[in-house]
């Protein structure tokens, strides 16, 4: 079956900086990567997703790529804020939608 | 999303007893899900719906059990064969086929008296 890495598990920034999460998938049959934000103790939440025939995408601070080739996609957070701290879960979807496999994820930490 | 409603939310197992947590949702989708989230881990799959009357084991599916009697409703219950029940569990739902992204209720805390 289908199987997501991800890197790094923790990762601080300064703020205003830019962070990079990067995921590894497994299955080629995958074509769908969403990303999901989950503040403590919260419901993680859709901040982005990618098809597999869209090489980028991107909504103003965010963006997300994918290697099709490389079997990896990943997260780009532009400019920082204290508000982008939490936990960000990267996750695949087998080529009939029917499952979801997430990444471990990984914790940001935005200094001020 | 206020779409997805799960209830309670805090629940307190006493040993060798089952309990049922309830999800509901309202956007008129298919498939539905429910996860397993430890501390500081990602999200397990439990068991799975595409339809209704019909649905699939996950990764972690031992000690739980679900039914679909309806589209709206998804309920897990926790048995006293799950030894460590203690988590966050998570219901999320989706609509069907490629490309739909799923949607997660709140949450459930469940702890072990």
């Amino acid at each position: 079956g289908e199987n997501v890495e991800q890197h790094p598990s923790t990762l601080s920034v300064q703020e205003g900086d830019s962070a990079v999460i990067k995921c590894t998938y497994s299955d080629s049959a995958s074509n769908y990567f969403p990303w999901y934000k989950q503040e403590l103790g919260k419901r993680p939440q859709l901040i982005i997703d990618i098809s597999s025939n869209v090489g980028e995408k991107k909504d103003q601070r965010i963006a997300v790529t994918l290697n099709k080739t490389a079997k990896h996609f990943s997260l780009h957070i532009t400019e920082t804020q204290p508000e982008d701290s939490a936990v960000y879960f990267c996750a695949a979807s087998d080529n009939y939608g029917q499952n979801f496999v997430f990444g471990p994820g990984t914790r940001l930490s935005v200094l001020p | 999303d206020g779409g997805i409603t799960q209830s309670p939310k805090y629940l307190f197992r006493k040993e060798g007893q089952n309990v049922t947590l309830s999800c509901e949702q309202n956007l008129n989708h298919d498939a539905m899900y429910w996860y397993r989230q430890d501390p500081g881990q990602g999200l397990r799959l439990i068991y799975y719906s595409q339809i209704v009357n019909d649905f699939q084991k996950g990764d972690i599916a031992e000690g739980y059990s679900v039914s679909r009697e309806k589209k709206e409703s998804f309920p897990l219950t926790v048995t006293s064969a799950q030894k460590n029940p203690t988590a966050f569990y998570l219901c999320a739902s989706s609509m069907r086929g490629q490309g739909q992204p799923q949607h997660f209720g709140d949450g459930t805390r469940l702890s072990i008296l």
